[in-house]
């Protein structure tokens, strides 16, 4: 049983779409966070969230602390954001991840 | 910025060989983790440390130990490598437990 469950695994989307990553989490949280992870491996934090939305540049995230659902979403994408984003919740104990989903932007 | 290096971007080892990968935080964070990240199966803990010399499991720590001598670096020691241990390892660290991560660029290690 997967405590944070990520959705969709897999996306292509065209240059300039909106898109949209679901994260669904079953335990009680103090913080969600969005991270990217480039083909290269490393991982950079985008936004850590306990309520309400946020929003930098071209990325949007929000949270539904009732229904434990949280979106990341990126307006006008670009191929640079061609990335693995993955969802983490902090429990305050510890962190769970989601699997990813592996985000191809095509020009 | 808070930065977190890992010695190795890419690590060749064969079966049986003791390997360490470094990990170093410049920020004097108190919490240091070790991660293995497996297609489908996403980060999963290894290790982490809220002190020095302090260590604790994580979800998966068999086939590894750590080593936290100093506050800045937290090593993680394959004591005899096997094929299965072939992977993505990050390492992170916070500030505190209720903090954001800061992630190394990850090192990937092949075992042969």
């Amino acid at each position: 049983k997967n405590e944070v469950e990520q959705s969709p695994q897999n996306l292509t989307a065209q240059e300039g779409e909106f898109i949209t990553i679901n994260c669904s989490y079953s335990v009680g949280i103090s913080a969600l966070h969005w991270l990217q992870q480039h083909p290269g491996g490393g991982i950079v934090s985008l936004f850590m969230l306990s309520s309400g939305k946020k929003k930098h540049g071209r990325l949007i995230a929000t949270i539904n602390i009732q229904e434990k659902h949280s979106s990341l979403h990126i307006t006008a994408s670009h191929p640079r954001d061609s990335a693995v984003y993955i969802c983490a919740v902090n429990t305050g104990n510890q962190f769970y991840f989601g699997t990813g989903t592996s985000l191809t932007v095509i020009p | 910025d808070v930065k977190v290096t890992q010695s190795s971007r890419y690590l060749v080892k064969r079966t049986g060989e003791k390997v360490f990968l470094e990990c170093v935080q410049d920020m004097d964070h108190e919490n240091m983790f070790w991660y293995r990240q497996d297609p489908g199966l996403g980060l999963r803990l290894i290790y982490f440390s809220y002190d020095v010399k302090m260590k604790e499991k994580g979800d998966i720590p068999e086939g590894y130990s750590v080593s936290r001598e100093k506050k800045e670096r937290f090593s993680l020691i394959l004591e005899s490598a096997s094929t299965n241990q072939t992977s993505m390892y990050l390492c992170a660290s916070s500030f505190a437990r209720n903090y954001g991560y800061t992630f190394g660029s990850g090192t990937r290690l092949t075992v042969v």
